[in-house]
C-alpha cells in the first residue's frame, strides 16, 4: 500500500539486540494498529495507537504514534526468536474510508 | 466463538472454476472485512460490512468477485472463473465496529486466512 510506507522492508538481527520498525504516512492516522504475522497464520493484534504522542507497551514491544500523528514506530528491546515475523502497520485514514490500509509489512529474523 | 474462523483453510482450484471462502466472524462483531495478500505484497482490502449497511465494495478487483454477509454474521467472499493471479491468502477480519474518525474503530481480529492456488 502506498498510503503507508513501513521501513524496513526486511530485518535481521541478534538475538538480544533491539530494533525498530517505522510506519509513515502523508496523511494523519486517527488510529494506528500494529499487527504481527508468523508464515501460514492470520495476523495477530499487537497495539492499538490513536492519540498524537500516545506510546504503549507490551511486554518487549512499545509502540509509539508522533504528535502529527503521520508516522508510529514499533520497538522491541532484547529481541528474540519468538519476535521473528512480519510486522504489519495498519490505519484508519479518512480520505480512504472504512477500509484499514496497511503497509507492506516489514520481515524480521532473529538470529540465536 | 472464540475467533474469527475462515475455511477451508487451503484450496487448490482450475482455472477457469468458481470458489467460496468462507468467514464466521466473532459473535457480536458488527464489522467485517476481508483483504487479500499475495505473495510478497502488503494486504489488500477487498469489501466491508458493517450492520445493516451497504458494503463497501471499493476494493473489489473485478466483477468476478463478490461477498455477501448472511444475517449480519457469516461472509461468503464468491471468485468466479477463477485466474493464476487470484491466487493469494484472503484473510477476513472482524471488529466491534468500523467506520473512520477519531475513537470509532476497535481494533480487528483477524481469521488464519484461505490460501487459495489457482492451477
Amino acid at each position: 500500500s502506498q498510503e503507508l510506507e513501513q521501513s524496513p522492508q526486511s530485518l535481521i538481527v541478534q538475538e538480544g539486540k533491539n530494533l525498530t520498525i517505522n510506519c509513515t504516512s502523508s496523511k494523519t492516522l486517527y488510529g494506528l494498529y500494529w499487527y504481527k504475522q508468523k508464515y501460514g497464520e492470520g495476523l495477530i493484534f499487537l497495539m492499538m495507537l490513536q492519540k498524537g504522542g500516545e506510546e504503549k507497551s507490551h511486554e518487549k514491544i512499545t509502540a509509539k504514534l508522533d504528535e502529527k500523528k503521520q508516522q508510529s514506530s514499533l520497538h522491541i528491546t532484547a529481541s528474540q526468536p519468538s519476535h521473528a515475523g512480519i510486522y504489519l502497520c495498519g490505519a484508519d485514514i479518512l480520505e480512504y474510508g472504512n477500509k484499514l490500509v496497511f503497509g507492506a509489512g516489514t520481515i524480521l529474523r532473529v538470529k540465536s | 466463538g472464540a475467533g474469527v474462523s475462515q475455511s477451508p483453510s487451503n484450496k487448490v482450484t482450475e482455472k477457469g472454476k468458481d470458489v467460496e471462502l468462507r468467514c464466521d466472524p466473532i459473535s457480536g462483531h458488527t464489522a467485517l472485512y476481508w483483504y487479500r495478500q499475495s505473495l510478497g505484497q502488503g494486504l489488500e482490502f477487498l469489501i466491508y460490512f458493517q450492520g445493516n449497511s451497504a458494503p463497501d465494495k471499493s476494493g473489489l478487483p473485478s466483477d468476478r468477485f463478490s461477498a455477501e454477509r448472511t444475517g449480519g454474521s457469516v461472509s461468503t467472499l464468491t471468485i468466479q472463473r477463477t485466474q493464476q493471479e487470484d491466487s493469494a491468502v484472503y484473510l477476513c477480519a472482524s471488529s466491534l465496529e468500523g467506520g473512520t474518525g477519531e475513537s470509532e474503530r476497535a481494533e480487528a481480529f483477524f481469521g488464519q486466512g484461505t490460501r487459495l492456488t489457482v492451477v
